[in-house]
C-alpha cells in the first residue's frame, strides 16, 4: 500500500521557538496533503488542507500565521508551528490523498508528538 | 456540518466473539465512508473505503456496511483477536477533495 512519513516522530521544544514537521509520499505523488491535530483521548481534528503550488486552506478557528503549511513538490508538505506554546502541545498527523482515478482514499502518516516546554 | 458519531466510547470483549461497532452520521449526502484503526501513539491504518454507491465493503474477517438513508455505518470483526485492540475511527468525506470529518473513535480492548 502507500506510505506516507513524518518527520520527526516526535520532538520537544521550549515555548517561544518555532518547529517545522515534514509530511512525505513515499511511492505516489500527492497534489493534495491533509494536515490534522489529535488531543489525549480525543479525535482527529482537521487543520487545513496543503495543495502542492498553492496556498493551504485552513479551517475554521485555525490560525493560519502560527501554523505556517508549505507545499513544495508532490510529494512533500511541511507544516511549522511558530512561536510555540505549551498549548500547542498536540499530536500532528498528515495524510496525503492517493490519486487514484475517481478515489479520494488517504493514507495517514505515523504522526509527531509535539511537546512544548 | 457533517458530524459523525461513535458509539460506544470503549468496548471489551473475549477472545473468539464477534466485534460490532457502530458510526452514525447527520448528512446523508455523504461522499465516503472509511474506517481506520489506530494503536496507542501512532498514525492511522486505513481498514475500508465504502463510497457513497456502495453499501459494503469487505476484507478478510472485516466487513463494513453503509445505509445513506439512515446515516449509518457499521464494522464488523468476525472472530476477534487479542491483536484486534485499538481504537478505531470512522470518518466521513464531506467532499470529492478528501475532506474528513472524524468520529470520536471505539476503544476496544479484546481480552485472551
Amino acid at each position: 500500500g502507500a506510505v506516507v512519513s513524518q518527520h520527526p516522530s516526535w520532538v520537544i521544544c521550549k515555548s517561544g521557538t518555532s518547529v517545522k514537521i515534514e509530511c512525505r509520499s513515499l511511492d505516489f505523488q500527492a497534489t493534495t496533503m491533509f494536515w490534522y491535530r489529535q488531543f489525549p483521548k480525543q479525535s482527529l481534528m482537521l487543520m487545513a488542507t496543503s495543495n502542492e503550488g498553492s496556498k493551504a486552506t485552513y479551517e475554521q478557528g485555525v490560525e493560519k500565521d502560527k501554523f505556517l503549511i508549505n507545499h513544495a513538490s508532490l510529494t512533500l508538505s511541511t507544516l511549522t508551528v511558530t512561536s510555540a506554546h505549551p498549548e500547542d502541545s498536540s499530536f500532528y498527523i498528515c495524510s496525503a490523498r492517493f490519486p487514484l482515478a475517481g478515489g479520494n482514499e488517504q493514507y495517514f502518516g505515523p504522526g509527531t508528538r509535539l511537546t512544548v516546554t | 456540518k457533517q458530524e459523525v458519531t461513535q458509539i460506544p466510547a470503549a468496548l471489551s470483549v473475549p477472545e473468539g466473539e464477534n466485534l460490532v461497532l457502530n458510526c452514525s452520521f447527520t448528512d446523508s449526502a455523504i461522499y465516503n465512508l472509511q474506517w481506520f484503526r489506530q494503536d496507542p501513539g501512532k498514525g492511522l491504518t486505513s481498514l475500508l473505503l465504502i463510497q457513497s454507491s456502495q453499501r459494503e465493503q469487505t476484507s478478510g474477517r472485516l466487513n463494513a456496511s453503509l445505509d445513506k438513508s439512515s446515516g449509518r455505518s457499521t464494522l464488523y470483526i468476525a472472530a476477534s483477536q487479542p491483536g484486534d485492540s485499538a481504537t478505531y475511527l470512522c470518518a466521513g468525506g464531506t467532499d470529492s477533495w478528501g475532506k474528513l470529518q472524524f468520529g470520536a473513535g471505539t476503544q476496544v480492548v479484546v481480552t485472551p
